[in-house]
This record gives C-alpha cells, structure tokens and sequence, in this order.
C-alpha cells in the first residue's frame, strides 16, 4: 500500500526559530515525487517544495529545506527563520511514478508561528 | 498569477440531491483533477482527467461521480445522489503538462455540506 505518515498533527513556533515537519512513507515504488504542500487558512494549497527519488541532494527553496531520506522513506521539512505568514496546515504528498498521476496525501500537520 | 477557481465555496444541499460542483482550471493545463478531505481525514484522490477521458480514478468515484469539461474551460464533478457520508471539501487541481511528478495547482475548495 502507497500511505503517507504525518504524526504529529500541530505544531508551533516562535518567529524566527527554525521548524522541523515529519513525514514517512511507504511505497515499493523505486522512482517517485515527493511534495510538500501548505494551506494557509481560508486559501488554496500551494508547492512549497518538490523532491524527486532518484536524486540524492536534498531540496531547498529558499527558507524550506528537505531532509530526505530514502532508505527510511522519510522526507522530513525544514523551516528556517520561521515567520508569521509561515503559519498554515503542511501537507506531505507523493506521486509514484508508476505511470499515475494522482497526489497520495499525509493527514497533515498545523503549524502556528506565533510573535 | 492564475489561479484555479471553485464555485461554489460552499454548498448545502440535502440528502438524495444532485450537486454540481466547478471549478476552472488554470487556462493552458491539460491535467485535470478532483480531490476531497472528510473533516479530521487525508485528502484523498478522486479522478484525474486528460484529453476529455478520465484517466485515472479511485474506488471512492463510483457509479454517483461523474466529471465533464463542457465548454474547454469549465470542469465540474457531478454527485447525482447526494449522501451524508459526502460531506467534505472537494478541491479541483490542475497541471500544466504530462509527466509525473509536475505541480498540481490546486483550487481553494468547495465545502460541501449534506444534511
């Protein structure tokens, strides 16, 4: 079965300290997409960073930063210098590449960056 | 930026009934999808949508789903009998090209509510 872990379900932050989201997967797929999703309240979910299997560097996209390891199937998010508008649920997802396109989600995670 | 767009934002409707729910995809995708999360649940895939055929769907998109692009800018998912267990935010997701592993852009949601 293709599943997405997210286990701790809230987190939060002061401004300017650094975060760090969890996600396990678990897939016998070799190649595949690995994405990280945020959804500010009342607005639309938006990529904040993408990782693809096959490629041993980590992402980085500016602050966000990705920890991926592929042996335990974890791609763990990184938040540096944190701000309030970082404030948002983060959803882990990835696509096999088995030919499907279709996104398999994490339950997410709510992260609060408080003044 | 463009963006997708749903309508509309929220729908209550009562238990038996047709929905339509819409949604326009950014203007040059050619992927089209449909996701919905139950309160408290993942976001889970329903259908995705490529060349006026459905490509891929899950086994929560039975006989009672149903999805058309009408007009080359529109695309809408049908619920034709309407049951509790619908109730849920439904997003509308679209891609610029084939290929895994792209952006989906996501729409901000329709609530639906079945009473």
């Amino acid at each position: 079965a293709q599943t997405v872990t997210q286990s701790q379900p809230e987190m939060s932050v002061q401004e300017a300290e650094t975060v760090t989201l969890s996600c396990t997967y678990d897939t016998s797929e070799n190649n595949y997409y690995l994405f990280w999703y945020k959804q500010p309240p009342s607005r639309q979910m938006i990529l904040v960073i993408r990782q693809e299997a096959y490629k041993q560097q980590n992402a980085t996209e500016n602050r966000f930063s990705v920890n991926f390891q592929k042996a335990a199937k974890s791609f763990s998010l990184k938040i540096s210098d944190s701000q309030l508008g970082d404030t948002a649920m983060y959803f882990c997802a990835f696509i096999p590449q088995g030919g499907s396109e279709k996104l398999v989600f994490g339950k997410g995670m709510k992260l609060t960056v408080n003044p | 930026e463009p963006e997708v767009t749903q309508t509309p934002s929220h729908q209550v409707t009562q238990m038996g009934q047709e929905v339509i729910l819409r949604c326009v995809p950014i203007s040059n995708h050619l992927y089209f999808y449909w996701y919905r999360q139950i309160l408290g649940q993942k976001v889970e895939f329903l259908v995705s949508f490529y060349n006026n055929e459905i490509s891929e769907k899950s086994e929560i998109f039975d006989d009672q789903f149903s999805v058309e692009r009408p007009d080359g800018s529109n695309f809408t998912l049908k619920i034709r009998s309407t049951k509790l267990e619908d109730s849920a935010m439904y997003f509308c997701a679209s891609e610029p090209t084939s290929g895994t592993g792209y952006e989906q852009y996501f729409g901000p949601g329709t609530r639906l509510t079945v009473t």
